[in-house]
């Protein structure tokens, strides 16, 4: 099993809509994590850090499950421009290495 | 933005040359990191540091060696390039353990 577990997807969306990933990661021990977003042949970028207590930033919406091991991200009123596959990163045990999963493909459609 | 600057951005070289990849940053950041991203297996760790002359392998470290003599700079050396090693590269920096990653703009290096 991999450390950190994406459905590759693509979600095909229509604008407007409310889309929601998971990520399930195996150490019981991460510490930190993050969502990143990545366009087609970019480097990835920060989209927000997720913490114990749920985070928002406008219509991202980022929630942590430690019982279940898994972090989602929600985005409501999908855009255009939202299209990108988006990457879980987690930082798991002592060594903090970062571990990305595959990333999960977004496509928005008008 | 983060400053940090890969170079070259894009490498075409032969099987059995050597390659050097360079990763620069401006901001002072403890960890600096090697990722690989392939179609199907997202990004691979290959090597990280933690410090000067710091170093410790990643996931998919074979084939590769590293350097980090100073806080600015992560080489990344194929030491005989193979045609497995045709990938894009991404060096990232974060100020420390654990914390959020800041990319550079990738290295997109072809192997024939």
């Amino acid at each position: 099993r991999k450390e950190v577990e994406q459905d590759p997807g693509p979600f095909n969306v229509p604008e407007g809509a409310t889309v929601a990933f998971n990520c399930t990661y195996s150490n019981s021990a991460s510490q930190s994590f993050f969502w990143y977003r990545q366009d087609c042949r970019k480097e990835p970028k920060l989209l927000m850090s997720v913490y114990s207590s749920g985070n928002e930033d406008g219509r991202f919406t980022a929630q942590l499950n430690r019982a279940s091991q898994y972090i989602s991200l929600l985005i409501r009123d999908s855009k255009l421009s939202d299209s990108a596959t988006y990457l879980c990163v987690v930082n798991g045990g002592g060594s903090y290495i970062p571990t990305f999963g595959r990333g999960t493909s977004l496509i928005v459609h008008p | 933005d983060a400053g940090i600057t890969q170079s070259p951005r894009h490498k075409v070289t032969e099987t059995g040359t050597p390659v050097t990849l360079r990763c620069h940053q401006t901001e002072n950041h403890r960890y600096m990191y090697w990722y690989r991203q392939d179609p199907g297996h997202g990004l691979r760790l290959i090597h990280y540091s933690y410090g000067v002359k710091d170093t410790d392998k990643g996931e998919v470290s074979d084939g590769y060696s590293v350097s980090r003599s100073k806080t600015e700079d992560f080489l990344l050396t194929l030491e005989s390039a193979t045609s497995s090693q045709t990938s894009v590269y991404f060096c990232a920096i974060s100020p420390d353990r654990g914390e959020k990653l800041f990319f550079g703009s990738g290295t997109q290096l072809s192997v024939l």
